[in-house]
């Protein structure tokens, strides 16, 4: 089955540092790749996605690319602020879940002044 | 935007209890999600439907059913509520092989 496994956090950084959580997947199928953000007392929103091998999905100053090779979609910023704060889900979808996502643990980042 | 409403931010039931989460979206998506989010854990998925009066069990179904008479309202249901149903539980819904979008959650709390 589809799974999902994400650096343990928490991580914590200074301000403007550079920021990389690592995520590797296993699916059976060819799955979409999705990083999830989560502020403190929210609900989910999503950040960036990647449908295909090789893509790069963006916001926000966060990146992310889809590496079918490795089986792999790091998030990564070059420069963190204070306001990102917050737990990162890591996840995939695919047909043969009916595209239920299927979450990492979470990685919870904490940005100091 | 995408709306999705979950109808309690904070709910405290006891054992034994038959317990309602509801959930309403806007957008007339088709497909809607139940995951429930616990320290250590990450989300798991309950159930999900992807039309009105259909349902798929997700990872976790025990203890739990759901009810989508309509296609904005998805209920998630507790049968007999337990201190082991204490969690965060979120909404989600989509349109079919789309991005997932969220509720602000529930946080139930079982005594």
């Amino acid at each position: 089955g589809n799974s999902v496994t994400q650096m343990e956090g928490p991580v914590t950084l200074s301000e403007e540092a550079f920021l990389t959580i690592n995520c590797t997947y296993t699916a059976t199928g060819y799955p979409s790749l999705f990083w999830y953000v989560q502020y403190p007392g929210e609900g989910l929103q999503l950040l960036l996605k990647a449908t295909k091998a090789d893509d790069k999905g963006s916001n926000k100053g966060f990146e992310a690319t889809y590496r079918k090779e490795t089986t792999s979609f790091h998030l990564e910023k070059g420069s963190v602020q204070v306001s990102d704060s917050a737990v990162y889900f890591c996840a995939l979808s695919d047909l043969y879940s009916g595209y239920a996502l299927n979450f990492g643990k979470g990685t919870s980042l904490l940005v100091t002044p | 935007d995408v709306k999705v409403t979950q109808s309690s931010r904070y709910l405290v039931k006891r054992t034994g209890e038959k317990v309602f989460l509801e959930c309403v979206q806007d957008m007339d998506h088709e497909n809607m999600f139940w995951y429930r989010q616990d320290p250590g854990l990450g989300l798991r998925l309950i159930y999900f439907s992807y039309d009105v009066k259909m349902k798929e069990k997700g990872d976790i179904p025990e203890g739990y059913s759901v009810s989508r008479e309509k296609k904005e309202r998805f209920s998630l249901i507790l049968e007999s509520a337990s201190t082991n149903q204490t969690s965060m539980y979120l909404c989600a819904s989509s349109l079919y092989g789309q991005p997932q979008h969220f509720g602000d959650g529930t946080r139930l709390s079982i005594l």
